[in-house]
């Protein structure tokens, strides 16, 4: 089956360590998409990526890295600069970035600092 | 820019009863709307969606109709069942990116 998959869905780090979030897509999509997401709130985006080796800043990319090496994978960082990393963070992918198609989802990791 | 504006919740309702959730956009050029549905620890999973003015999305029972006059896009279920119970997220997409509302939470009681 064609999907997007995170991994791991729960994730435990301890202060002042960096942990990486894998996302893998099988489905030939070129954009991908990293959202925060915390209690009660909507997704707010972190970083984005159009085609392999090329990504942006989103609305609050402070405290995180990406890289875009090979198409299928989008893997997040979350570095000791972020401060309050405590959230669900969900992976996205898309056919073309915007325009008239949709965006898909992997099923998130929960990210907690212990 | 480009934003989207969603009904605070959460919103109860009996089972049978009529949905509304009102979403409201602002958009530069011709974005995409969309209707998505989470539920409890999981991703986001598309509803449904309507790509340009006075489309109507469907889904499950579930409708949208993209207005472009009153930039509009409000989700409608004619008869909610207690397995609807969910946060529903409306998003539009422009250019690169997706922007997303805040969320909604529906509580069907049956």
């Amino acid at each position: 089956d064609g999907g997007i998959t995170q991994s791991p869905k729960y994730l435990f780090r301890k202060e002042g360590q960096n942990v990486t979030l894998s996302c893998e897509q099988n489905l030939n999509h070129d954009a991908m998409y990293w959202y925060r997401q915390d209690p009660g709130q909507g997704l707010r985006l972190i970083y984005y990526s159009q085609i392999v080796n090329d990504f942006q800043k989103g609305d609050i990319a402070e405290g995180y890295s990406v890289s875009r090496e090979k198409k299928e994978s989008f893997p997040l960082t979350v570095t000791s600069a972020q401060k309050n990393p405590t959230a669900f963070y969900l992976c996205a992918s898309s056919i073309a970035a915007g325009g008239g198609t949709e965006a898909f989802f992997g099923q998130g990791t929960r990210l907690t600092v212990v | 820019g480009n934003s989207v504006t969603q009904m605070e919740g959460p919103v109860t309702l009996s089972e049978e009863a009529f949905l509304t959730i009102n979403c409201t956009y602002t958009a530069t050029g011709y974005p995409s709307l969309f209707w998505y549905v989470q539920y409890p620890g999981e991703g986001l999973q598309l509803l449904l969606k309507a790509t340009k003015a006075d489309d109507k999305g469907s889904n499950k029972g579930f409708e949208a109709t993209y207005r472009k006059e009153t930039t509009s896009f409000h989700l409608e279920k004619g008869s909610v069942q207690v397995s609807d119970s969910a946060v529903y997220f409306c998003a539009l997409g422009n250019f690169n990116k997706f922007y997303f509302g805040s969320g909604t939470k529906l509580n069907v009681k049956p």
